[in-house]
């Protein structure tokens, strides 16, 4: 099955941009969608798709995607904004394009 | 405004079956083009999806546990479950339930989740 490779840590200064990576072959097939997850809460769809926000999500948070590598980006991060990051996507490997994968996640500090 | 909310046992002994359900509020688990996806937090660790059924009713299980999963739909009860078998110590973490879909572009984003449930396995 594929697998989404995510840095496991990222810390950003307040107020500056910080990018997140997702990287994975299915990334060259399918879309990402991006999760925040503070502690003890369940995780909140922040991006999916192209580049979509649910609704209530800063426009600070945007996506975007090239070759096997999604990217969500935080700019201006806020001192809210840390949290852990995960990507998903669809499977794309052999007959298990039904199935989803989801990135090691990312832990984001806010210096 | 749709919500989810898990219920079932918090502890469950080794080589037993986990069960648990998710209960849907403000909205039609039949309601197409969604799926209903059962996806797991081990203590410290990152989401493992699970698996999930399809509001036609098709299921769709991790490879990784597929032989000790059933995810199933109860309509009349706006409602879907999840039993995994042969339960071990490895199967200790926070489940949540979740929807995805509505687009082709949302199909695999979970814009909907319970606020999850913490099972234990131990004797």
């Amino acid at each position: 099955s594929s697998e989404l490779t995510q840095d496991p840590a990222v810390s950003v200064a307040l107020g500056q941009t910080v990018r997140i990576t997702c990287q994975g072959d299915s990334l060259r097939s399918y879309y990402a969608s991006w999760y925040q997850q503070k502690p003890g809460q369940a995780p909140v769809l922040v991006i999916y798709g192209k580049n979509n926000r649910p609704s209530g999500i800063p426009d600070r948070f945007s996506g975007s995607s090239s070759g096997n590598t999604a990217s969500l980006t935080i700019t201006g991060a806020q001192a809210e904004d840390e949290a852990d990051y995960y990507c998903n996507s669809r499977d794309s490997s052999g007959n298990h394009r039904r199935y989803v994968v989801f990135g090691g996640g990312t832990k984001l500090t806010v210096l | 405004q749709l919500q989810l909310q898990e219920s079932g046992s918090g502890l469950v002994k080794p080589s037993q079956t986990l069960s648990l359900t998710c209960a849907v509020s403000g909205g039609s688990i039949s309601s197409g083009g969604y799926s209903w996806s059962w996806i797991r937090q081990p203590p410290g660790k990152g989401l493992e999806w699970i698996g999930y059924i399809y509001h036609s009713g098709s299921t769709y299980y991790n490879p990784s546990l597929k032989s000790r999963v059933t995810i199933s739909v109860d309509r009349s009860k706006n409602q879907f479950s999840l039993k995994l078998s042969s339960v071990t110590a490895a199967d200790t973490a926070v489940y949540y339930c979740a929807r995805a879909g509505g687009s082709w572009e949302a199909m695999d984003a979970f814009d909907i989740w319970g606020q999850g449930t913490m099972v234990t396995v131990s004797s």
